[in-house]
């Protein structure tokens, strides 16, 4: 079946760093992606997303590519903020044969960022 | 727009136990979903309604999970006989038809 991958373990970084949250998929034909962020005591936020290969989401100063070649998309933002810390989530839509469901999700691992002023 | 609730936001239980979530839904939208989320996991799909009628449930819904949408609005969440690997933050989400989900605050379960 279809399923996200995260990559493991927090990531730490100082305000104003450079990130990267890598995430790769595997499905049989080409999924929408998304990220979702879950900040603390909240739910769930779609953070953006892309349908087809070559989109790139953006929203907030963070910015994902649907790579089908690499079949990945990965999150990035330029500058981190101190309020960016939250816990990240890649996702695809399951599948239901022939057809997508957008609200039955699979998720990756989630990916705790930190950042510190 | 008031969002999706949940209720109770902690919920604390000895083993054995039976305890009962609640999740109201945006108003209009038909479809409502539950999730389980583990600590270091993602969310992963429970069941889902579309109005009243319950058209999928994942095969991690054992028997003691039962999940109910009587009227198409609210929906419950009854675990029986609680264990500890219950213990999980429990998220509901609701959308228009198949469009995305926008996800409640969840309900943490902590069985002791």
């Amino acid at each position: 079946g279809d399923s996200v991958t995260q990559m493991e373990g927090p990531v730490t970084l100082s305000e104003e760093a450079f990130l990267t949250i890598n995430c790769t998929y595997t499905a049989t034909g080409y999924p929408s992606l998304f990220w979702y962020v879950q900040y603390p005591g909240e739910g769930l936020q779609l953070l953006l997303k892309a349908t087809k290969a070559d989109d790139k989401g953006s929203n907030k100063g963070f910015e994902a590519t649907y790579r089908k070649e690499t079949t990945s998309f990965h999150l990035e933002k330029g500058s981190v903020q101190v309020s960016d810390s939250a816990v990240y989530f890649c996702a695809s839509p399951g599948g239901d044969a022939g057809g997508t469901s957008y609200g039955k999700l699979t998720f990756g691992q989630g990916t705790i960022l930190t950042v510190h002023p | 727009d008031t969002g999706v609730s949940q209720d109770p936001r902690h919920k604390i239980t000895k083993r054995g136990q039976n305890v009962t979530f609640r999740c109201d839904p945006i108003s209009e939208h038909n479809r409502l979903y539950w999730y389980r989320q583990t600590l270091g996991q993602g969310p992963e799909f429970l069941t889902y309604f579309q109005n009243e009628a319950q058209l999928e449930k994942s095969r991690l819904l054992s028997d003691r999970f039962s999940a109910e949408r009587p009227k198409g609005s609210f929906s419950t969440l009854e675990i029986q006989r609680t264990e500890q690997g219950d213990s999980a933050m429990y998220l509901c989400a609701s959308s228009v038809r198949d469009n995305r989900p926008h996800f409640g605050p969840g309900t943490r379960l902590t069985v002791t």
